[in-house]
């Protein structure tokens, strides 16, 4: 069963770069692309971006500016980069699979991550 | 960016009740709609993919429909663990979008 766990900084100042790592366990890597979501306090799910194991990426390009996702196939793991945050990126993020199915092209995120809480705050 | 509007924005019932959530895109998805259940504190659940198909390991109780720019998710009889906030998303079109989120609270 895979397993999604994920890290990193968690209070940030503005214009500071957000980091985190997202590490998968107990599947196939390379047969997926894996997403980044965040959810800002009490409100809706925002879909950044996703990668897969051959460093394809697709960005949502309300943030395509400031993300940059990669990835390291020899430790099964992706990571999210957000540059010059300020308060409006403080949010919980999470890692996901994009669950694709090529032939009818239907995708889904499962399963998450935890989720890290990341504060912009001077 | 496709809109997702789900209705009602919360929702009281009590356990038993049948309950419907709307979603509604801004323009025809065909059956390109997840929905998915978070818990406070917890990472979002699959629950529904592709408009109507149930995730492996979730009751039967829960059920989609829909198709084009309306769908809804029906829970047929409220548990005390189904109390929690639903979101539908759109996988149609780059970028996802997700809708508002409906709330169900217990009466």
């Amino acid at each position: 069963q895979v397993q999604l766990q994920q890290w990193g900084a968690g209070l940030l100042k503005p214009s500071e770069t957000l980091s985190l790592t997202c590490a998968v366990y107990g599947g196939s890597f390379s047969g997926y692309y894996w997403s980044w979501i965040r959810q800002p306090p009490g409100k809706g799910l925002e879909w950044i971006g996703e990668i897969n194991h051959s460093g394809s990426t697709n960005y949502n390009p309300s943030l395509k500016s400031r993300v940059t996702i990669s990835v390291d196939t020899s430790k099964n793991q992706f990571s999210l980069k957000l540059s010059s945050v300020t308060a409006a990126d403080t949010a919980v993020y999470y890692c996901a699979r994009t669950y694709r199915v090529v032939v009818t092209a239907q995708d889904w995120f499962d399963p998450w991550g935890q989720g890290t809480l990341v504060t912009v705050s001077s | 960016d496709i809109q997702m509007t789900q209705s009602p924005s919360s929702l009281s019932a009590s356990v038993g009740d049948r309950v419907t959530i709307t979603c509604r895109a801004s323009q025809s998805i065909s059956s390109y709609l997840n929905w998915y259940q978070q818990k406070p504190g917890k990472a979002p659940k699959l629950l529904i993919y592709a408009a109507s198909s149930l995730q492996s390991g979730v009751p039967s109780r829960f059920s989609g429909s829909g198709s084009g720019t309306d769908f809804t998710l029906t829970i047929s009889s409220l548990q005390p663990e189904d109390f929690a906030t639903y979101y539908c998303q759109q996988s149609y079109s780059t970028p996802v979008t997700f809708g508002q989120g409906t709330r169900l609270e217990i009466k």
